[in-house]
């Protein structure tokens, strides 16, 4: 099974961009979409937003104006960038696999391990 | 936006007994096309990454125990674990993914009694 991996900056400072990325291995990157996903300490899951393998994207409206997600099919890696964070920002961020090839509307079949980032100065 | 809403909140069961989580979206998740629940289960230990177990409301992922199964349609489902095992104490989630922003129940923690 293909397996994810979250890697970047574990504190990030208020108002800076927290910036992070995923890398795919046992499998290729083509042919599935790719999301984000965090959750806050103690909290539920929030999806913020997903990439396909040709690049389009679909962003959570909470969150559209300060995400862009990119994808690097030569590296198999889809990033996250989210500008002007705060303390609310502060969550385990994982990245997630759909489980249905080639569709946008699918569940997460495989998860990283998930990253905490912590927002503060 | 699509929302879930899980009953209930927490719930302790004797090992052995049964385990009913339930799960109600604000609108219907079946796509018209196809007749297909887009509504899914997922279970997280501590520490742990989110797992998934259920898809299309019923299908079982692979390598998931039969003691799990998922049922419901349109907006109310329910997740069933048959017979509790020690292994089984984790948070629940229902998940529903017809429409963007994808969004998820708030979560039922399970213990044992």
């Amino acid at each position: 099974q293909v397996q994810l991996r979250e890697s970047g900056p574990g504190l990030v400072k208020p108002s800076e961009t927290l910036s992070l990325t995923c890398t795919v291995s046992g499998g290729s990157i083509t042919g599935y979409y790719w999301s984000w996903i965090r959750q806050a300490p103690g909290k539920g899951l929030e999806w913020l937003g997903y990439i396909s393998y040709s690049g389009s994207t679909n962003y959570s409206p909470s969150l559209r104006s300060r995400l862009t997600i990119s994808v690097d099919t030569s590296k198999d890696q889809f990033s996250l960038k989210l500008t002007s964070v705060t303390p609310a920002d502060t969550a385990i961020y994982y990245c997630a696999k759909a489980f249905r090839s080639g569709a946008a509307n699918s569940g997460f079949d495989s998860w990283g391990q998930g990253t905490l980032v912590t927002v503060s100065s | 936006d699509i929302v879930m809403t899980q009953s209930p909140d927490s719930l302790a069961v004797s090992l052995g007994e049964r385990a009913t989580i339930n799960c109600k979206s604000s609108q219907s998740v079946i796509y018209s096309s196809n007749n297909k629940n887009y509504l899914a289960w997922y279970q997280q230990k501590p520490g742990q990454p989110p797992r998934m177990l259920m898809y299309w409301a019923s299908t079982r992922e692979s390598g998931v125990p039969d003691r799990f199964s998922g049922s419901g349609s349109g907006t109310d489902f329910t997740l069933t674990i048959s017979s509790l095992q020690a292994e089984d104490v984790a948070v629940y989630y229902c998940h529903q993914y017809l429409s963007a922003p994808y969004t998820f129940g708030q979560g039922t923690n399970l213990e044992i009694k």
